[in-house]
């Protein structure tokens, strides 16, 4: 089957690092993926878009890299904040659908 | 207003009811998307609609399960027979053009919903 995997373990850094988050895909190379950010309580929020042509996006502080050969996307915040605090949904795009993938938490302490 | 509303916020229905959740998407969005989020979880799809036409019901769990969106704005997603399993977070998701490879979509607050 077609997978989008995250880590699902907590990832926990200090205020002012950069933090990396993963997603993995198997058995299929999707063209596009998406980053979405979830607050507690609270819908996703859309982040940034990146298709396979692209190998790195950028907005202000976050950066999204593509490896086609790894089967790969990293999200990078860098000078993170506590604010940047939540978690993290990876989606790939399929058949006009997204397909999420389980969310890496990411807590930056002060 | 400017996002996607869904109501209502919380549901608590006795098993075996019928239950009728709502989504009204950004006014003038093509597409409206049905998804379901466990605890600790990424959303899960359920089905789709181009304007007022389902494109995709494949994520639907069983018959009990059924979606519409007769004049390709408001959608109604109503479970039938409630069941336990069916306590979860239902969210709606809207995007102003066909196709999520070039476009974002945006999703409303939820309907929690407890079946009892």
């Amino acid at each position: 089957s077609q997978k989008i995997e995250q880590n699902s373990e907590a990832l926990n850094i200090q205020e002012g690092k950069t933090a990396t988050l993963t997603c993995n895909y198997t058995n299929y190379s999707p063209a596009y993926l998406q980053w979405y950010r979830q607050d507690p309580g609270r819908g996703p929020v859309f982040l940034l878009l990146i298709r396979e042509n692209e190998k790195e996006k950028r907005k202000e502080r976050l950066k999204v890299t593509f490896d086609t050969t790894l089967k790969q996307s990293l999200f990078h915040i860098t000078a993170s904040q506590p604010a940047d605090s939540a978690t993290y949904l990876c989606a790939r795009t399929g058949y006009n659908k997204l397909i999420f993938g389980a969310g890496t938490r990411l807590a930056v302490h002060p | 207003g400017a996002g996607v509303s869904q109501s209502p916020r919380y549901k608590v229905t006795k098993r075996g009811q019928d239950v009728a959740l709502r989504c009204d998407p950004i006014s003038g969005h093509v597409s409206l998307y049905w998804y379901r989020q466990a605890l600790g979880q990424g959303p899960e799809f359920l089905t789709y609609f181009n304007y007022e036409a389902q494109q995709d019901k494949s994520g639907l769990p069983n018959d009990r399960f059924s979606a519409e969106r007769p004049e390709g704005s408001i959608s109604t997603l109503t479970i039938q027979r409630t069941e336990q399993r069916d306590s979860a977070m239902y969210r709606c998701a809207s995007s102003l053009e066909q196709g999520l490879q070039v476009t974002e979509a945006f999703f409303g607050q939820g309907t929690r919903l407890t079946v009892v």
